[in-house]
Formats: structure tokens, C-alpha cells, sequence
């Protein structure tokens, strides 16, 4: 069983710029969910897709959007970036039915100078 | 607003001693709640999960307590142990998943 992949790794862009990180769910998941950890908290909800809609958003602007895939993949896009970007990006699969339990990737770690 | 909080951001344990670790929250329509491990450079991990109909469910060394009254959550590792080291989240949903800000558990050998 595959678990849940991010890329990239890390990535350092520049205010203004546009970004696109990616994420494999775990196989069999049809829930993707995105969170935004900044330095010394906990990660905050960005949005969740099911079935290639979202499926729920966090308090976040419209410039963060995100996409699903038919094999339940996502990307999640952040337009006209601001330093304040700067964070931990994880990404979590589910099933929606009937577990809560999400298994988290690794993470992008974004850098915005 | 932080609906759930982890007022300790770190606890330090002996080896084989109770490790107990607290959350808070606001939002009495939580019906979900979570503990999740992280170590660095790794995602979260899923620990352990209760129900808001129950009060407490045990796994292992690992049981969390629910108390809805007092909006009090409790994750109790018993005996600790050194590799239970890391930065233990509470998360509690309602429809989405709201994270404590974590605490730092550091088990001496």
C-alpha cells in the first residue's frame, strides 16, 4: 500500500510569484485535504476535495485553489504570493465514508523571499 | 480564534512513567476528536481517535479521555517511552478538522 506523497520537498519563490505543489493520495483514498502549518502551530484547514470537487474551505483567500484528479491526486495552486505564505504545506488523504482518520504526507516546505 | 488548544507546549517524562497531554476546546459541535504524532520532517501521524458519544477509548499504551462538559480532551501514554518523542497534535472536527497548536513530549531514558 502507497501512503501519501508530496512534491516537492522544498521550493523557494518570490513574492508576487505563483506556485503549484502537488500530492499522490494513499491508494484507495478518495478524500484529499490541504493544511497550511506555519512556524510553532498546528496545521490549518485550507480546503478538501472529494470526487474532484471541494468539498469544504478553511478561512483562507481565493488566490489558494486547489484541483482533484480522476485518480484522486491534487494539486493545490497559491497565486500572487506573500511572505506570509511561508509555511509547511500538507496535504492528507481519507476516505470520506466512514473513518475520519487522515494520513498525512510529508509536506512542502514553501519559502517566500 | 482557536477553537482547540494545547495550552503546554512541552512535557518532559520519565521512561515508563504516565505521559498525560491536554486539549481544550471552544465549539461544543465537535463531534470528532484526534490525537496525531509527528515526528520532524514527517507529516502527522493518526494515533488514536474517540467519538463525542463515548468518554474514553484505550489502543495499546494510548487512551484518550473525552470529557464534554468541561470541553477537555486527555491523551494518556502509559508506560512512556523514548520513542514516543515528538510533537503530539489534537485536532477536532466538525465537518472540518481544526488542529491544536501542539506539545513537545520528550521521554528520558
Amino acid at each position: 500500500e502507497t501512503g501519501v506523497t508530496q512534491s516537492p520537498t522544498h521550493l523557494i519563490k518570490t513574492r508576487g510569484q505563483q506556485v503549484t505543489l502537488r500530492c499522490s493520495s494513499q491508494s484507495g483514498h478518495n478524500t484529499v485535504s490541504w493544511y497550511q502549518q506555519a512556524l510553532g502551530q498546528g496545521p490549518q484547514f485550507i480546503f478538501q476535495y472529494y470526487r474532484e470537487e471541494e468539498n469544504g474551505r478553511g478561512n483562507f483567500p481565493p488566490r489558494f485553489s486547489g484541483l482533484q484528479f480522476p485518480n484522486y491526486s491534487s494539486e493545490l495552486n497559491v497565486n500572487a504570493l506573500e511572505l506570509d505564505d511561508s509555511a509547511l504545506y500538507l496535504c492528507a488523504s481519507s476516505y470520506r465514508d466512514p473513518g475520519y482518520e487522515q494520513y498525512f504526507g510529508p509536506g512542502t516546505r514553501l519559502t517566500v523571499t | 480564534d482557536q477553537q482547540v488548544k494545547q495550552n503546554s507546549p512541552s512535557l518532559s517524562v520519565q521512561e515508563g512513567r504516565i505521559s498525560i497531554l491536554n486539549c481544550d476546546y471552544t465549539n461544543s459541535m465537535f463531534d470528532y476528536f484526534l490525537w496525531y504524532k509527528k515526528y520532524p520532517a514527517e507529516g502527522p501521524t493518526f494515533l488514536i481517535s474517540i467519538s463525542s458519544i463515548k468518554d474514553k477509548n484505550e489502543d495499546g499504551r494510548f487512551t484518550v479521555f473525552l470529557n464534554k462538559s468541561a470541553k477537555h480532551l486527555s491523551l494518556h501514554i502509559v508506560p512512556s517511552q523514548p520513542g514516543d518523542s515528538a510533537v503530539y497534535f489534537c485536532a477536532a472536527s466538525a465537518h472540518q478538522f481544526y488542529f491544536g497548536t501542539g506539545t513537545s513530549l520528550t521521554v528520558i531514558p
